[in-house]
C-alpha cells in the first residue's frame, strides 16, 4: 500500500529565505507526483506536475524534483515571501489506479 | 481561468440526516472525483466517476455513499443517513483526460459538520 510521508511536518522561516520541503513514497512505481497548496478552511490549489518520467519542473520560484528510483520528492521555493505561507500537499498517482494519495502536508510560515 | 465550483461551502447537519454536496466540475472535464479531509489529517480519495460509472472507490466510499451526474454540468455526493465521523472537509476534483498529464484540479471545499 502506497504511503506518502513529508518532513518536517511545519517549517517556520524568515522572508527572504530559500528553503526545500520534502516528500517520500514507499512505492516507485508511481505514473506522476502532484504538489499542491493549501490555504486554512481552503481548497486545493495545484502548483506543479511531474510526470515519472521527468526529473524536475519550474514555475517561476518553484521547482520540484522527482527521483522515482529513491521515493522521493522536493519542493524547492526560492526567496520566500509572506504570502508563501500555507500548507504544502504532496501527491502521488500510481500506475493502474486513478486515486491521489496525499501525505500530510508541510506547514511553511514565512516570517516578515 | 475555468474552475471546479462546489456548493454549500458548509453544511451543518444532524446525524442520521442525509446532505447532498455539489459540484460543478470544469465543463470540458471528463473525470470526477471526491475527496474528504478530516480535520488534522491527509486528504482521502472516495471516489472517481467517468461515463457515468464508479471506476474506482475507496474502502472509505461504503453504501451510505452514492454520486451521480444528474445533469451535463453538476457532479453530486449523497450521504445517506451521516455520522459523526463524516464531519470533514469535502473536496470534487476532475480532470480532461487519463494519460499524459492527468492533473487533478480541485474545488474549494464543501465543510460537513454533523452535530
Amino acid at each position: 500500500k502506497q504511503e506518502v510521508t513529508q518532513i518536517p511536518a511545519a517549517l517556520s522561516v524568515p522572508e527572504g529565505e530559500n528553503l526545500v520541503l520534502n516528500c517520500s513514497f514507499t512505492d516507485s512505481a508511481i505514473y506522476n507526483l502532484q504538489w499542491f497548496r493549501q490555504d486554512p478552511g481552503k481548497g486545493l490549489t495545484s502548483l506543479l506536475l511531474i510526470q515519472s518520467s521527468q526529473r524536475e519542473q519550474t514555475s517561476g520560484r518553484l521547482n520540484a524534483s522527482l527521483d522515482k528510483s529513491s521515493g522521493r520528492s522536493t519542493l524547492y521555493i526560492a526567496a520566500s515571501q509572506p504570502g508563501d505561507s500555507a500548507t504544502y500537499l504532496c501527491a502521488v498517482k500510481e500506475g493502474g489506479s486513478e486515486k491521489l494519495v496525499f501525505g500530510k502536508g508541510t506547514k511553511l510560515t514565512v516570517n516578515p | 481561468e475555468p474552475e471546479v465550483t462546489q456548493t454549500p461551502s458548509h453544511q451543518v447537519t444532524q446525524m442520521g440526516q442525509e446532505v447532498i454536496l455539489r459540484c460543478v466540475p470544469i465543463s470540458n472535464h471528463l473525470y470526477f472525483y471526491w475527496y474528504r479531509q478530516i480535520l488534522g489529517q491527509k486528504v482521502e480519495f472516495l471516489v472517481s466517476f467517468y461515463n457515468n460509472e464508479i471506476s474506482e472507490k475507496s474502502e472509505i466510499f461504503d453504501d451510505q455513499f452514492s454520486v451521480e451526474r444528474p445533469d451535463g454540468s453538476n457532479f453530486t455526493l449523497k450521504i445517506r443517513s451521516t455520522k459523526l465521523e463524516d464531519s470533514a472537509m469535502y473536496f470534487c476534483a476532475s480532470i480532461r483526460l487519463l494519460g499524459a498529464g492527468y492533473e487533478q484540479y480541485f474545488g474549494p471545499g464543501t465543510r460537513l459538520t454533523v452535530t
